[in-house]
Formats: C-alpha cells, structure tokens, sequence
C-alpha cells in the first residue's frame, strides 16, 4: 500500500497570498504519475482539481497548480481567494488500495 | 447535468446491515467504473470499494473485504453498496464516486465526479 504524507497539517494565510501544499509517498507512484489533487469543503463531497500530478481538471482556475513525480508532489495556489479556503487532498490511483493523504487545511490567518 | 446522488444511509445498530444507493444521471453510466469512499467524522478520506464498468471486476479496501459488496445496476443507472456486521468504526458520510472510463484500466484515472454523500452511523 502506498502511504501519503500531506505536509503541512494547516496553513495559516491570508487572501492573495501564495499557498504551496506537499505530499510525499512512501513508494514511487506508477510510471504515467497516477496522483490527484481534491478540495473539499464543510458539507460537500471532495472536488477534483488536478490529475496525473499536474493537469487541472475542466474548470479548474489556473491558479491552482501541480507538480512533481516520484515520491514528492506539489500543490500550490498562486493568490488565494477567498473561496480557496478549505481542505486540500492529495490521492495516488494507480494501484490498489487506492490511498489519500491526511489532508492539509487552508485556513483564513 | 452530470450528477451522483447517494442515499441509503442513516442510524442502525451495531452487527445490522444496510443497503447504500448511488443513482447517476448525466452521464453514460454504463461506461465508468465507480467506487465508494467514506469519511469518518472529522477525519480524511477513505478509499472503500471499485466496480467495473460492466460489473465484472470488484476490487475492496482490506477494511471492507468481507463485510462490504459492491454492485450496480447499469440498467437503473445505479450503485450499491452493501454493508454487513457493521461496527463503530464504519460510522462515516459514504460517498460515491465516478472513476475510470470502460477503455482504460480501473487504475488509471482520477475520481472526477462526487456525489454529496449519506450518513451512516452506528450506535447501540
């Protein structure tokens, strides 16, 4: 099974500002970097954002962006809007289980 | 447009069963495969079950081999899932969620559509 560590737990910022999210595995996501992004709110099912690491969903602002292969992958927001704020997972899909990080939440500093 | 509703849930005893629904419209259901997903209050998202497009290949999470079915009605635009035993700790908002396209393997694409969920609790 492979583990993600989404670093760090909270992220204390305010709006316009720059928001880079981590998300490590403990094994190398398969080779086609099977790994999505989600946002989720209080009440709502999760969003998907990115896929494959670093392609943005259909209607995803380009504000949000991925990165990264391997074992470390990054999500970063350039400038925060208000409607930004919330709980961002990471998700390897390649192989089962299918697994998700603990989650890091943005929240309003 | 395209859209997962979930129900089925509610409060139900410890070592009962219940039956968890996803209807789907929007979209050719029959072409995706679908999995569910649950949330224990408070906490993060856990990966529970897939199914295949045409119902042929199920794959479970180790916590739900066993005690938990997958299964759809492609002719009701529909998925189940079926949970047996149930103890506290499946006490979560059950989500569900539309993943690979026929053509590709189950393991190869991200969940792009979520419904809102259904509350299972379980509690003498």
């Amino acid at each position: 099974e492979i583990v993600l560590t989404q670093s760090p737990g909270t992220l204390s910022l305010s709006p316009g500002e720059r928001a880079t999210l981590s998300c490590r595995a403990s094994q190398s996501v398969t080779l086609s970097t099977y790994l999505a992004w989600y946002q989720q709110k209080p009440g709502q099912g999760p969003r998907l954002l990115i896929y494959a690491a670093s392609n943005r969903a259909t209607g995803i602002p380009d504000r949000f962006s991925g990165r990264g292969s391997g074992t470390d992958f990054t999500l970063t927001i350039t400038r925060l809007e208000p409607e930004d704020f919330a709980v961002y997972y990471c998700q390897q899909y390649g192989s089962s289980p299918v697994t998700f990080g603990g989650g890091t939440k943005v929240e309003i500093k | 447009q395209v859209q997962l509703v979930e129900s089925g849930g509610g409060v139900v005893q410890p070592g009962r069963s219940l039956r968890l629904s996803c209807a789907a419209s929007g979209f050719t259901f029959d072409y995706y495969a679908m999995h569910w997903v649950r949330q224990a209050p408070g906490k993060g998202l856990e990966w529970v079950a897939v199914i295949s497009y045409d119902g042929k290949n199920k794959y479970y999470a180790d916590s739900a081999k066993g005690r938990f079915t997958i299964s759809r009605d492609n002719s009701k635009n529909t998925l189940y899932l079926q949970v047996n035993s149930l103890r506290a700790d499946d006490t979560a908002v059950y989500y569900c969620a539309r993943g690979a396209e026929a053509v590709t393997t189950i393991f190869s694409w991200a969940f792009d559509i979520w419904g809102q969920g259904t509350m299972v609790t379980v509690s003498s």
